[in-house]
């Protein structure tokens, strides 16, 4: 079965205390890999898109790498406002020609001043 | 400015009563696409329509219909609301499927089923 799994659910950080959250995946014929950023009452923000393994994305303090089983998003030295729920999607095909998105649960990011 | 924009925000409704929550995108964008989020279970696609002609299921399509008459437009109807539809709903679209055509969401609806 196609599954997500983001670790860990959340993450508490002192202002510029560098860390990495966790997304683990299981599916067939991956065709990309999204990183969003979530804010509260607010819609995904995408931030990156990955393809294949060994492929790495920057943006700001943002870097987000892939291997064949996971991908991980770098936050160096991050700031309050930084803070967000990150999640983490596949997509991958569904049926002859259409394509399917399976969303992780996302990790929830406090950073602290 | 680019967006999806959707309608209502926050309902408040009682089971049985017909809704329809409204989607529009000023990027004519081909894929559309609804989901709900639920705590613990992520985004969840309910149903998607690749263009005008095209609409399909996605993952948990029971208890809603869609509607792709023009291409701006992608309306999320619930024809006989239950509580367990009381859920965070969310409109995406983007220009195509590839990876490199990422979704843009919209900023949520969120239903409560009495």
């Amino acid at each position: 079965e196609d599954q997500v799994t983001q670790s860990p659910e959340a993450l508490r950080l002192q202002e510029g205390e560098s860390s990495s959250l966790n997304c683990s995946y299981t599916v067939s014929g991956l065709r990309g890999l999204f990183w969003y950023r979530q804010d509260p009452g607010k819609g995904p923000e995408f931030l990156f898109t990955l393809y294949s393994a060994g492929e790495e994305k920057e943006k700001e303090r943002l870097k987000a790498t892939l291997t064949k089983k996971e991908s991980f998003l770098h936050i160096t030295a991050p700031k309050p406002e930084d803070s967000a729920t990150y999640l983490c999607a596949v997509q991958a095909p569904r049926r002859a020609g259409t394509y399917k998105y399976i969303f992780g649960t996302g990790t929830r990011l406090k950073v602290l001043a | 400015e680019a967006q999806v924009t959707q309608n209502p925000r926050y309902l408040i409704t009682v089971t049985g009563k017909k809704l329809t929550v409204t989607c529009s995108q000023n990027m004519n964008h081909e894929y559309m696409s609804w989901y709900r989020q639920d705590p613990g279970l992520g985004l969840r696609q309910i149903y998607y329509s690749m263009n005008v002609e095209v609409t399909d299921k996605g993952d948990v399509p029971e208890g809603y219909k869609v509607s792709r008459k023009e291409k701006r437009n992608f309306p999320l109807i619930l024809e006989s609301p239950s509580p367990n539809q009381t859920s965070l709903y969310f409109c995406a679209s983007s220009p195509g499927v590839g990876g490199d055509q990422p979704q843009h969401f919209g900023d949520g609806t969120r239903l409560s089923i009495l």
